[in-house]
């Protein structure tokens, strides 16, 4: 089944203590992405990469961190996360082009305290 | 830069009745539009897209046209169901942003039986 997979999907964590959100995809897609949601706000692009080793920020990079070494993986990294990132993130991908529609994983709930 | 604005909810109807979401954006070049649906615990669903003036897009009953006149893709569907209660969001992608989506704030609606 084609799908973008995120782990965890609820996280508690504390002000400064590193984490990592995975996610992978199986589609072979080219473009991967890093959203936060929030109420009111949609959401919001953080980081995203065209391929492999091709990142560049999205429009809330402040921080967070992301690598692509491979195709499938995009994880996101906050090296001291505050609790202004306590949020709902999720990861998307597709295929290049700026009319493909966006496969989601199903969200990963992220409380910092 | 790129911005959509879509009606706040929560919009709360009855089963049977007719539903409009209002949104309307700004952009620069030529956006592709599309609405998105989230089902409570889900991702982000792709519902239909339109990519160019007059196009229509439609599926499960949902429909928008794109109205590049009135820079407007509202979403509707003559009979909702108990089903279609969820969070509505209306995004635009540009090809000179890459993949990006810009992602208005998002719709609640509630359908009661």
């Amino acid at each position: 089944e084609a799908q973008v997979t995120q782990n965890p999907r609820y996280l508690i964590t504390v002000t400064g203590k590193k984490l990592t959100v995975t996610c992978s995809q199986n589609m072979n897609h080219e473009y991967m992405s890093w959203y936060r949601q929030d109420p009111g706000l949609g959401l919001r692009q953080i980081y995203y990469s065209m391929n492999v080793e091709v990142t560049d920020k999205g429009d809330v990079p402040e921080g967070y961190k992301v690598s692509r070494k491979e195709k499938r993986n995009f994880p996101l990294i906050l090296e001291s996360p505050s609790p202004n990132q306590t949020s709902l993130y999720f990861c998307a991908s597709t295929p290049t082009g700026y009319n493909s529609p966006l496969h989601f994983g199903n969200g990963t709930r992220l409380t910092v305290t | 830069g790129n911005s959509v604005t879509q009606m706040e909810g929560p919009v709360t109807l009855s089963e049977e009745a007719f539903l409009t979401i209002n949104c309307t954006y700004t952009a620069t070049g030529y956006p592709s539009l599309f609405w998105y649906v989230q089902y409570p615990g889900e991702g982000l669903q792709l519902l239909l897209k339109a990519t160019k003036a007059d196009d229509k897009g439609s599926n499960k009953g949902f429909e928008a046209t794109y109205r590049k006149e009135t820079t407007s893709f509202h979403l509707e569907k003559g009979s909702v169901q108990v089903s279609d209660s969820a969070v509505y969001f209306c995004a635009l992608s540009t090809n000179n942003a890459g993949n990006m989506l810009t992602f208005g704030g998002g719709t609640r609606l509630m359908v009661k039986p």
